[in-house]
């Protein structure tokens, strides 16, 4: 099946440093992907859409300036965390939806630690 | 309130117990569910998913959609060590909408079988 590969698996970096998250879709192109973050034993929170060749759409509540998304291809959108805090640290998922069907593919998700 | 409700657990369960693992939504206009396993520090898989007014086996896991009741069931039938991880239910983002791969989340059930 198709596969999302996130990358780094996980990251630990200074406070005050930004950090860049990839993901990709290895075997099928996605123009649209999601990006969600889920803290300790909690959910999955939508953070924002990507949008191929287009602004990112956030969900209420989520700092654009701090959360930076760029798709620029059709296999890869990025999330960059910019200024991050202790706050921050959480673990990013980001995923593609089934084309022509129900649901989505997840990446491996990627754990924050900033100190 | 979330649109979609799930007890946290944890749940823990001997060897070949039949499982079950059970959401509450709110919205009605939600036109499918889905299931999703994660695995510690993994993103999600995909299980199975079913449409707002039917039922779906799928070798060992059987899904269930309750639409009186707003109630969504998963049973895992002869329960294995290997089947120990949060188990998620998820529901289309946009209810009624097309956006397949955008998703709201229930809070996750942690489930542990043991031999």
């Amino acid at each position: 099946g198709a596969v999302v590969s996130q990358h780094p698996s996980w990251v630990i970096c200074k406070s005050g440093t930004s950090v860049k998250i990839e993901c990709r879709s290895l075997d099928f192109q996605a123009t649209t992907m999601f990006w969600y973050r889920q803290f300790p034993k909690q959910s999955l929170m939508l953070m924002a859409t990507s949008n191929e060749g287009s602004k990112a759409t956030y969900e209420q509540g989520v700092e654009k300036d701090k959360f930076l998304i760029n798709h620029a291809s059709l296999t890869l959108s990025t999330l960059t965390v910019t200024s991050a805090h202790p706050e921050d640290s959480s673990f990013y998922i980001c995923s593609a939806p089934v084309r022509g069907g129900i649901g989505a593919f997840f990446g491996q998700g990627t754990r924050l630690t900033v100190v | 309130q979330k649109e979609v409700e799930q007890d946290p657990g944890p749940l823990s369960v001997p060897e070949g117990a039949i499982v079950s693992l059970n959401c509450t939504y709110s919205n009605s206009a939600f036109q499918y569910f889905m299931w999703y396993r994660q695995y510690s520090r993994k993103g999600p898989e995909l299980l199975m998913y079913t449409y707002s007014s039917g039922n779906k086996e799928d070798g060992r896991f059987t899904a269930q959609v309750d639409k009186s009741s707003k109630y969504i069931s998963l049973f895992i039938r002869d329960s294995q060590p290997s089947d120990s991880a949060t188990y998620l239910c998820a529901a289309p983002y946009d209810a009624g909408g097309t956006s397949y791969g955008k998703l709201t989340f229930g809070q996750g059930t942690i489930l542990t079988v043991h031999p």
